[in-house]
């Protein structure tokens, strides 16, 4: 069946520092999600993305997060100067469809700022 | 702007019990809406979802969810809880208007016991 992938599993990184956390969608989707989970917190809805460009984004994604499909495969998230507040566990999503259809999800990344 | 409440961040069940998530939405449109389960180390799978026609659902691994608009409520059962469904189960309700991105309750464990 086909899955989400997502990589690395967990990063950890120093404050102020760049981070590219990489999804691979499944293959025939045509939009893709990051959502967030803070530990103790709610998934939250981070950024949408349809022909090759955002579609929705949330208040928390502010100009040190970007998205980017840079082949055909691969979807990534960058945040450019990480913050401790940044520790969280993250989600790629893809779907086929832009109506009520499933999202499927990826086993996340836990991204840990020191 | 929508919302979902999930009542109780933890609940205990004995194998063999009536499982009862309970789920409160509000949503400005006809709402989608969705549950999801999450075992450890693993991304969020589609239990079921209701988007028209109707209210009573049926998803994978014996659950049910029946929506009631007088209730703003998408409530999660399992007749007879298995040990197997020790997870966090999170309702969710997507926005159209917004690139269907999911807006997500706070989750609930559910242990179970033997």
């Amino acid at each position: 069946e086909p899955e989400v992938t997502q990589t690395p599993s967990h990063q950890v990184t120093q404050m102020g520092q760049e981070v590219i956390l990489r999804c691979v969608p499944i293959s025939n989707h045509l939009y893709f999600y990051w959502y967030r989970q803070i530990l103790g917190q709610k998934v939250e809805f981070l950024v949408s993305f349809y022909n090759n460009e955002i579609s929705e984004k949330s208040e928390i994604f502010d100009d040190q997060f970007s998205v980017e499909r840079p082949d055909g495969s691969n979807f990534t998230l960058k945040i450019r100067s990480t913050k401790l507040e940044d520790s969280a566990m993250y989600f790629c999503a893809s779907t086929s469809g832009g109506g009520p259809y499933e999202q499927y999800f990826g086993p996340g990344t836990r991204l840990t700022v020191t | 702007a929508q919302s979902v409440t999930q009542l109780g961040s933890h609940v205990s069940v004995s194998e063999g019990a009536l499982v009862l998530l309970r789920c409160n939405y509000s949503s400005s449109v006809p709402p989608y809406l969705f549950w999801y389960v999450q075992y450890p180390n693993q991304g969020l799978q589609l239990l079921l979802k209701y988007t028209t026609g109707a209210t009573l659902v049926k998803g994978i691994n014996g659950f049910e969810a029946e929506f009631k608009k007088s209730e703003t409520s998408f409530h999660l059962t399992k007749p007879s809880a298995h040990m197997s469904d020790a997870a966090e189960y999170f309702c969710a309700v997507s926005d159209q208007a917004a690139g269907n991105k999911l807006t997500f309750g706070g989750g609930t464990r559910v242990l179970v016991k033997p």
